[in-house]
């Protein structure tokens, strides 16, 4: 089965600077799709950036980068500029390639508070 | 755009009282989900349904069942709820034709006392 862990419950980060977010997961698949999701106190999951894995190219998304790392099965969010408004959890989240159903599995959460 | 909309925000139950948690999607999509978020422990999958009538075991299905009688609506049953139901919970439906097509509701924060 697979899992994905995020080591960090909490991160904090002065407005204007870059912080990273941690994830690594564990599969036997070779295809696979990876997710960051934003869930702000609205508490309505927003999708930040996404990853096929046979893309070697890492995902961005204007400020949201990934470092994906296929063989070491890492895949981090770089936050650059960091604005009061990307304070949320995140999660760290996977899916099999292909199938009908193709739920998502997640990490725990980081916690991240974006200081003025 | 897409919604997933979730009948309850908040509620409170008694302990043994049956519950009903709807989910209702109007972009006609296939698969839906539900999934229970606790502190420290994530989202983990409960239930999911791939079509009417079409019902999947999650990983922590244990105390709960699900009914889809209708594609847009999945509901989620408590059948005697206990203090340990207490959670958040997250609907969430996806398009089968887009890979990173998945949304979900606001959430519904369920105590039981």
């Amino acid at each position: 089965a697979q899992t994905v862990t995020q080591s960090q419950p909490e991160m904090s980060v002065q407005e204007a600077e870059t912080v990273t977010l941690s994830c690594t997961y564990d599969t036997s698949e070779s295809d696979y799709y990876l997710f960051w999701y934003k869930q702000p106190p609205s508490r309505q999951m927003i999708l930040v950036i996404r990853q096929e894995a046979y893309k070697q190219q890492n995902a961005t998304e204007n400020r949201f980068s990934v470092n994906f790392q296929k063989a070491a099965k890492s895949f981090s969010l770089k936050i650059s500029d960091s604005q009061l408004g990307d304070a949320a959890m995140y999660f760290c989240a996977y899916r099999s390639f292909g199938g009908a159903t193709n739920k998502l599995i997640f990490g725990t959460g980081t916690l991240l508070a974006v200081q003025p | 755009d897409v919604k997933v909309t979730q009948s309850s925000r908040y509620l409170v139950k008694r302990t043994g009282e049956k519950v009903f948690l709807e989910c209702v999607q109007d972009m006609d999509h296939e698969n839906m989900f539900w999934y229970r978020q606790d502190p420290g422990l994530g989202l983990r999958l409960i239930y999911f349904s791939y079509d009417v009538k079409m019902k999947e075991k999650g990983d922590i299905p244990e105390g709960y069942s699900v009914s889809r009688e209708k594609k847009e609506r999945f509901s989620l049953i408590l059948e005697s709820a206990s203090t340990n139901q207490t959670s958040m919970y997250l609907c969430a439906s996806r398009d089968r034709r887009v890979w990173f097509g998945y949304t979900f509701g606001s959430g519904t924060r369920l105590t039981v006392v």
